[in-house]
């Protein structure tokens, strides 16, 4: 069964300034797709960024980008230029063919 | 179309009730899930409908819960007899079987029920 790890609860950044989320999940399959999600206070969840295992280029969005190393089965996403409108809980979710499983979230705090 | 749509968006109820939840997907998406999530947790995976058959249940399931989806549109989630334990929000999602969003999932904005 597939797995998905976030090891830090939360995670505090200064305005503009870079932050690194962390991410490990384990499978056996080898062709799947990783997202990190994005969900404010009591609002619905929004995709952030998506990796398709067979990429070996990094994702990119804007301020938002990954560092996906297959072999470690890591996924971590960096923020750069963090801004107060960052702070939410984020997700990594893994997904094989449809279903995602989902870490339990690392909670962002945006420090003016 | 403004995205997926859920509702109500809170429910409380007292134990031993019945409850429906309603999901209305993008129009063009055939797939559509249901997932459950509790306080500081990740959302959980319950059930996949590809247009109106239902292919896969999650364990989480109980013969309690039952989920349709009548002519591959909106979906509901209905809960026969609540507990207190399935007091979670309750999230749906959709997406395209194909194409260059294939397999990017959009959610709604929850149903939060509470089991007095």
């Amino acid at each position: 069964a597939q797995t998905v790890t976030q090891s830090q609860p939360e995670m505090s950044v200064q305005e503009a300034e870079t932050v690194t989320l962390s991410c490990t999940y384990d499978t056996s399959e080898s062709d799947y797709y990783l997202f990190w999600y994005k969900q404010p206070p009591s609002r619905q969840m929004i995709l952030v960024i998506r990796q398709e295992a067979y990429k070996q280029q990094n994702a990119t969005e804007n301020r938002f980008s990954v560092n996906f190393q297959k072999a470690a089965k890591s996924f971590s996403l960096k923020i750069s230029d963090s801004q107060l409108g960052d702070a939410a809980m984020y997700f990594c979710a893994f997904s094989g063919t449809y279903k995602y499983i989902f870490g339990t979230g690392t909670r962002l705090k945006v420090l003016a | 179309d403004t995205g997926v749509s859920q509702d109500p968006r809170h429910k409380i109820t007292k134990r031993g009730q019945n409850v429906t939840f309603r999901c209305d997907p993008i129009s063009e998406h055939n797939r559509l899930y249901w997932y459950r999530q509790t306080l500081g947790q990740g959302p959980e995976f319950l059930t996949y409908f590809q247009n109106e058959a239902q292919l896969e249940k999650s364990r989480l399931l109980s013969d309690r819960f039952s989920a349709e989806r009548p002519k591959g549109s909106f979906s509901t989630l209905e809960i026969q007899r609540t507990e207190q334990g399935d007091s979670a929000m309750y999230l749906c999602a959709s997406s395209q079987a194909q194409g260059v969003a294939y397999n990017e999932q959009f959610f709604g904005p929850g149903t939060r029920l509470t089991v007095l």
